[in-house]
């Protein structure tokens, strides 16, 4: 079956740090770029972050920026989400979903089901 | 900064009814870059509709789109049980990616 697993998430306190890691199963997902987005309770959907299938490219929002790292290690085809100084803020459901260039479309079409971060003292 | 705003907030309706979702950008964007997804509660997003208009595999083609430069819209023709969800619009950006506040689209 071709999925997106999330894990690592959990209950922080603020200030601490948490790694989020994406797994795939059914295909490689050394093959994709990847993004992260993030759904607090109750509310829309956030991107995160995004790093190219080669790592070549890395972005992220500003929101996040200086405190988030987007990485991948090819060898596990894993890609992770090192979050540092955690905020209130910053809890969520956090989603790692498949990016997807198709001629000239570009969306991202496999969601993961999510990893919980609770950041609260 | 690209900002989607989506309406109505929710949308009441009855199974068999039609539903009219919309999606407006802040500025022009591309309709290769504007992306709807579907989301039930305690799921993952589902992409639906893909360049603005393209179903995405496997979508019924009861759900379509159309649009272009600031406002885009999601129909669903005959809506069925499983259809009530909140809708999300989204602009696939260069460097950021927005996502609209969402519909809700509800039983009445």
């Amino acid at each position: 079956q071709v999925q997106l697993v999330e894990s690592g998430g959990g209950v922080v306190q603020p200030g601490m740090s948490l790694r989020l890691s994406c797994v795939a199963s059914g295909f490689s997902l050394n093959n994709n770029g990847v993004h992260w987005v993030r759904q607090a309770p109750g509310k829309s959907l956030e991107w995160v972050a995004f790093i190219q299938n080669d790592g070549g490219l890395i972005y992220s929002a500003d929101s996040v920026k200086g405190r988030f790292t987007i990485s991948r290690d090819h060898s596990k085809s894993t890609v992770f989400l090192q979050m540092n100084s955690l905020r209130a803020d910053d809890t969520a459901v956090y989603y790692c979903a498949r990016d997807i260039w198709l001629l000239e479309w570009r969306f991202f079409d496999l969601w993961g089901r999510g990893s919980l971060v609770t950041v609260s003292s | 900064e690209i900002v989607l705003t989506q309406s109505p907030g929710t949308l009441s309706l009855s199974p068999g009814e039609r539903a009219t979702l919309s999606c407006r950008a802040s500025q022009s964007v591309s309709s290769n870059y504007l992306v709807w997804y579907q989301q039930k509660p305690g799921q993952a997003p589902r992409l639906l509709i893909y360049g603005a208009s393209s179903r995405a595999t496997g979508i019924p083609d009861r759900f379509s789109g159309s649009g272009s430069g600031t406002d885009f819209t999601l129909t669903i023709s005959r809506l069925e049980p499983e259809d009530f969800a909140v809708y999300y619009c989204q602009h696939y950006g260069t460097s950021m990616h927005t996502f609209g506040q969402g519909t809700k689209l509800e039983i009445k």
